[in-house]
């Protein structure tokens, strides 16, 4: 079955710790994207890549890395400098990014909660 | 900084009945607007892309209309079923090609 995934489904993290969220997909998709999802917010962009080895920041990019050495695969770290990481995180992907119409297929997310 | 506003935040509605909600946007450089269906524990899938003024698409049950020039979208859902229970986000395509998400409107159906 073609999707996404993303592992893990729940993650707890120390504070000062940094921490890496999975993303793969097959769909053989260009872009990929990682959103936050706040309470009562609308899912915001961290970072967004269009093509293998190139990635964008988002809106809010402070205190996230990602790489994308792969096609398939997208990961994000959430790094000790981002000041509030507690949230739902979602991965997406699309056939490319450079498109007003392209659908955007979802992981089932991981929800990451700082102690 | 484009804002997407979704009205209203959340709706019960008796199965069987049907129903609408609201998607605003600024008016101005539009590209598109997508709708997108969250049930809980699922992941969003895309129900709608819309890019002409005036457009209007059917999916079942559910169909969306497009107002460029006023910056808005409706949802309508004829018969509302349990399995219409979900969050409904919309979306705006911007310049560089990435989405503005609104909060979502979520829907519950009572029995």
């Amino acid at each position: 079955d073609g999707g996404i995934t993303q592992s893990p489904k729940y993650l707890f993290r120390k504070e000062g710790q940094n921490v890496t969220l999975s993303c793969e997909q097959n769909l053989n998709h260009d872009a990929m994207y990682w959103y936050r999802q706040d309470p009562g917010q609308g899912l915001r962009l961290i970072y967004y890549s269009q093509i293998v080895n190139d990635f964008q920041k988002g809106d809010i990019a402070e205190g996230y890395s990602v790489s994308r050495e792969k096609k398939e695969s997208f990961p994000l770290t959430v790094t000790s400098a981002q000041k509030n990481p507690t949230a739902f995180y979602l991965c997406a992907s699309s056939i490319g990014g450079g498109a007003t119409y392209n659908e955007q297929f979802f992981g089932p997310g991981t929800r990451l909660t700082v102690l | 900084i484009l804002n997407v506003e979704q009205s209203p935040q959340s709706l019960h509605v008796q199965e069987g009945d049907s129903t609408n909600f609201t998607c605003s946007f600024p008016s101005s450089n539009f590209y598109a607007l997508h709708w997108y269906r969250w049930e809980t524990a699922k992941s969003p899938e895309a129900l709608f892309v819309m890019t002409l003024n005036g457009d209007e698409k059917k999916k079942g049950r559910i169909s969306a209309t497009l107002n460029t020039k006023e910056g808005y979208s409706y949802l309508y859902i004829k018969g509302s079923q349990p399995e219409d229970s979900a969050t409904y986000l919309c979306a705006l395509s911007d310049s560089n090609y990435q989405l503005i998400w609104g909060a979502g409107t979520k829907l519950i159906i009572k029995p």
